[in-house]
């Protein structure tokens, strides 16, 4: 079964500091792959997705993550962090055939500090 | 063009009452999932519907909780007896094929059974 493990549920960095979030997957399948972010009491929103092309994925606010696959892993990062960024980052990958429902990490909480 | 809609964004209701929470799709979109966040916990997928069908409800409860979407109106998930473990949020996302496209989704209706 696939699934989605995130180390860490909560991490705290300073601001203008190097934002790494980590997710490990287990797939038997190639997988898609997608990183969400959460404002409070807000939905979900799409930060990037790994679709099977460039293993180096380009995202939204500075964002980016790649896909591992020797490591099944798929870090969040970006180089400098900013106030704003303060968030909860889930992870998750796509089941694909039939539903191609998602299955989430539990989510990292992303405290930046001034 | 609107984002996925959910409402009420916040529900109370008292042990044993029903909860009806509704999502209307974007334009365009025929396919709804239903994800519940509990406390502390990540997105867990409930229910996978299109127009009339119940596609995928394997993660459904198998008491008291039931979905549809019409042909026409918004898709309906329905809390019959609820208890205080139903309290979460009740997220509700749309995608316009169901395959290999993003899912979008709403903010959430934050359920509260006292």
């Amino acid at each position: 079964a696939q699934s989605v493990t995130q180390l860490g549920s909560h991490v705290s960095v300073s601001e203008g500091a190097l934002v790494l979030l980590r997710c490990n997957y287990s797939s038997s399948v190639p997988p898609y792959l997608f990183w969400y972010v959460q404002y409070p009491n807000q939905g979900l929103q799409l930060l990037l997705k790994y679709t099977s092309a460039a293993t180096l994925v380009k995202g939204i606010n500075g964002f980016e993550a790649e896909f591992k696959k020797s490591e099944t892993s798929f870090h969040l990062t970006k180089p400098s962090a900013h106030m704003s960024d303060a968030a909860e980052y889930f992870c998750a990958v796509r089941i694909s055939g039939g539903s191609e429902k998602l299955v989430f990490g539990k989510g990292t909480k992303l405290t930046v500090n001034p | 063009n609107a984002g996925v809609m959910q409402n009420p964004r916040h529900l109370v209701r008292r042990r044993g009452q029903e909860a009806r929470l509704r999502c209307s799709p974007m334009k365009g979109h025929s396919h709804v999932y239903w994800y519940r966040q509990l406390p502390e916990e990540g997105l867990k997928f409930m229910v996978y519907l299109q127009k009339e069908n119940i596609i995928d409800e394997s993660g459904m409860p198998k008491e008291r909780f039931s979905a549809e979407f019409p042909k026409e109106g918004p898709s309906i998930l329905r809390i019959q007896q609820v208890v205080r473990g139903d309290s979460a949020a009740y997220f509700c996302a749309s995608s316009p094929t169901g395959v290999n496209t993003e899912a979008f989704f709403g903010q959430g209706t934050r359920l509260t059974v006292v």
